[in-house]
C-alpha cells in the first residue's frame, strides 16, 4: 500500500511556542490530505482538509488561525500549531487518499502520528 | 450529516473467544472501511467493502457489508492477544464522493487477555 510519513513522531514544547508537523506522501501524489486530532482511547476527529494550491478547509469549531495548514507541494502538507497551550497536547495524525486503478473508491492511508506535549 | 454508530465501545475477552463489532448508520454509504490502530501509531486499513451484502475474509477476520449499505460488521474468530487494539469503521462523506473525506465511528477498544 501507499506510504505516508509524519515528522516529528513526538515533540515537547513550552507553552506559547509554535510547532510545525510535516506530512508526506512518499510514493504517490496527494492533492488532498487530511489532519486529525485524537485523544486517548477515542476515535479520530477531523480538523481540516489540506488542499494543494488552495486554502485549507477547516471543520466547525477548529480555529484556522490556531492551526495553520500549508499544502506546499503534491507530496507535503504541514500543520503548525501556533502559540501552543497545554490543552493543545494531543496525537495529531494526517492521511492522504489514493485511488488504485480499476477501483471506484479511494483508499485512505494514514501517517504514524505525532504526539504533541505542551508544557 | 452522515454518522456512523459503532458498538461496543469497549470489549475485553479471553484468548480464543469470538467477537463481533458493529457499525451502523441511518445513511447509505458507497463503501465502508475498517481500520485497526495500535497505541502511538496511525490507523492501518484492514478492508474496504463496496457491494451490498458483500463478505470479505482476512484470515480470522470476517467483514460484512449490509444489503442496504447502511451497516457493517467485523467478526473475529478465536481472538489472539495480537488482535488487541482500536478498531475503527469509516465511510466517505457524501454518496458517491471521490473526494476522500471520511467520517469515523466512535471506535471499539478490543483487549484480548491471554
Amino acid at each position: 500500500g501507499a506510504v505516508v510519513s509524519q515528522h516529528p513522531s513526538w515533540v515537547i514544547c513550552k507553552s506559547g511556542t509554535s510547532v510545525k508537523i510535516e506530512c508526506r506522501s512518499l510514493d504517490f501524489q496527494a492533492t488532498t490530505m487530511f489532519w486529525y486530532r485524537q485523544f486517548p482511547k477515542q476515535s479520530l476527529m477531523l480538523m481540516a482538509t489540506s488542499n494543494e494550491g488552495s486554502k485549507a478547509t477547516y471543520e466547525q469549531g477548529v480555529e484556522k488561525d490556531k492551526f495553520l495548514i500549508n499544502h506546499a507541494s503534491l507530496t507535503l502538507s504541514t500543520l503548525t500549531v501556533t502559540s501552543a497551550h497545554p490543552e493543545d497536547s494531543s496525537f495529531y495524525i494526517c492521511s492522504a487518499p489514493t485511488r488504485s486503478s480499476g477501483r471506484a473508491y479511494n483508499e485512505q492511508f494514514f501517517g504514524p502520528g505525532t504526539r504533541l506535549t505542551v508544557l | 450529516t452522515q454518522l456512523l454508530e459503532q458498538s461496543p465501545q469497549f470489549l475485553s475477552i479471553q484468548e480464543g473467544e469470538n467477537l463481533t463489532v458493529y457499525c451502523n448508520s441511518s445513511s447509505v454509504f458507497s463503501s465502508l472501511q475498517w481500520y485497526r490502530q495500535e497505541p502511538g501509531e496511525g490507523p492501518v486499513l484492514l478492508v474496504t467493502v463496496v457491494t451490498g451484502g458483500e463478505v470479505k475474509k482476512l484470515k480470522r477476520l470476517t467483514f460484512q457489508f449490509g444489503d442496504a449499505r447502511k451497516d457493517s460488521s467485523l467478526h473475529i474468530t478465536a481472538a489472539q492477544t495480537g488482535d488487541t487494539g482500536l478498531y475503527l469503521c469509516a465511510g466517505p462523506v457524501g454518496l458517491g464522493t471521490s473526494y476522500g473525506k471520511l467520517t469515523f465511528g466512535q471506535g471499539t477498544i478490543l483487549t484480548v487477555h491471554p
